[in-house]
């Protein structure tokens, strides 16, 4: 069974940094690209960043990029992202999905999500 | 980036309803689109892929359809345990961009 477990979320001051993990297990976790996505309060779905299986290529939505890496331990089956710069509109729910295959496939599973809150 | 607007934002159905979500894309995604449900405190499910192709595990009343700008979500018979809010997702290229979901409330 697929399980994807986020974890690292918490409340932070603006401009400061936390680092988000995502443990996966119940799959062959690096032929899989994985995707983080977030959620603000009461608001929908907005993606942040694809990672490819090896990890050799990310992508990143425009409101994080130069501040969000997307990295992943492939001898761990771990996600992470290193988040800085943060911003009050990057409070909201992060979720980390895996795809079908590969880059710009659908995410077929989803973890519950953790909660970053950044506040003063 | 590509923009999908969803339509409607919300709607209000009885069980047993034939129900229709619309996605449109600000261009062209071939059939690079999934459709997504979301009950409150939970993550994302995936119901469609590839526009038109159910997930395993998905009840057969749940149908998508459409190609290049135009999306439909179908559920043809609203069950208690449909109502939730649904959203689409382009997978054509980056950046990934979902449309703004649709709440689907008991009437």
């Amino acid at each position: 069974e697929v399980q994807l477990l986020e974890s690292g979320g918490g409340l932070v001051q603006p401009g400061g940094s936390l680092r988000l993990s995502c443990a996966a297990s119940g799959f062959t976790f690096s032929s899989y690209a994985m995707t983080w996505v977030r959620q603000a309060p009461g608001k929908g779905l907005e993606w942040v960043s694809d990672i490819s299986g090896s990890g050799g290529s990310t992508y990143y939505a425009d409101s994080v990029k130069g501040r969000f890496t997307f990295s992943r331990d492939n001898s761990e089956n771990t996600l992470y992202l290193q988040m800085n710069s943060l911003r009050v509109e990057d409070t909201a729910i992060y979720y980390c999905a895996k795809s079908r295959s590969g880059l710009g496939t659908t995410f077929d599973h989803w973890g519950q999500g953790t909660l970053v809150i950044v506040s003063s | 980036a590509i923009q999908m607007t969803q339509s409607p934002s919300s709607l209000s159905a009885s069980v047993g309803d034939r129900v229709t979500i619309t996605c449109r894309a600000s261009q062209g995604i071939r059939n690079d689109l999934g459709w997504y449900q979301q009950k409150p405190g939970n993550g994302p499910k995936v119901l469609i892929y590839d526009a038109s192709s159910l997930q395993s595990g998905v009840p057969s009343r749940f149908s998508g359809s459409g190609s290049g700008t135009e999306f439909t979500l179908t559920i043809s018979s609203l069950q208690p345990e449909d109502f939730a809010t649904y959203y689409c997702l382009q997978d054509h290229n980056y950046p990934r961009t979902f449309g703004q979901g649709t709440k689907v409330e008991i009437k």
